[in-house]
């Protein structure tokens, strides 16, 4: 069974442009969670799309916005980068929002490593 | 707001020799879980360990255990005979309904084995 897939593994953007990161959950996952991984603060939670719907967003500005598809995968858009944006993106994804609690967890990607020059 | 302190940044331990990582919690909920990550340079999370809160028995996964004081909000890890391979940057993390169903994380502990 494939795990979750996150698209691409590295990107580089310059200041002010704006970036697409993507998620593919696992297989029957409907829950979508993105963190931002920023060195030395850990990882922040930014989105959580369930059911094609976003229950939840962190404390983040309004450029970091995303979606979430028909077949559950997910993008996170982040518009007019800025240096500090700099940081790993990691999705995670559970079968529905009770995946944490049920037992049955949630499972993170890879990341997207996003460098803005 | 839910909080995770891990007072940790860096770590070592010799192999074969055991290590207890700590992580507090501010928390004003009774029903929550804990959670204890792994993160090996591959970046891929990988779940350690979990403890719901309302068990009073302490969980326990192969070489990995948690020492859970809920009146203390803390909840450690302790790893048994380490291995070269739980080199990783761990994470302590909690969840709830009341955190609006997000895991917040501590900002984690870099773990190094010594051969």
């Amino acid at each position: 069974e494939a795990g979750v897939t996150q698209s691409p593994t590295h990107l580089i953007k310059t200041r002010g442009q704006q970036a697409t990161l993507r998620c593919s959950p696992i297989s029957g996952h409907t829950s979508v969670y993105w963190y931002q991984q920023a060195l030395g603060l850990g990882l922040q939670f930014l989105l959580w799309y369930d059911e094609g719907e976003e229950r939840n967003r962190g404390n983040f500005p309004p450029r970091f916005s995303g979606r979430q598809f028909p077949n559950y995968s997910s993008e996170l858009n982040v518009n007019a980068l800025e240096l500090e944006d700099s940081a790993l993106y990691l999705c995670a994804s559970s079968l529905s929002w009770t995946g944490w609690i049920s037992g049955t967890e949630a499972f993170f990607g890879q990341g997207t490593r996003l460098t803005v020059v | 707001a839910q909080t995770v302190t891990q007072s940790q940044p860096e770590m070592s331990v010799q192999e074969a020799e055991t290590v207890t990582l700590s992580c507090t919690y501010d928390t004003s909920e009774s029903d929550y879980y804990l959670f204890w990550y792994k993160q090996p340079p591959s970046r891929q999370m990988i779940l350690v360990i979990r403890q719901e809160a309302y068990k009073q028995q302490n969980a326990t996964e192969n070489r990995f255990s948690v020492n859970f004081q809920k009146a203390a909000k803390s909840f450690s890890l302790k790893i048994s005979d380490s291995q070269l391979g739980d080199a990783a940057m761990y994470f302590c993390a909690y969840y709830s309904g009341g955190s609006n169903y997000k895991l917040t994380f501590g900002k984690g502990t870099l773990l190094t084995v010594n051969p």
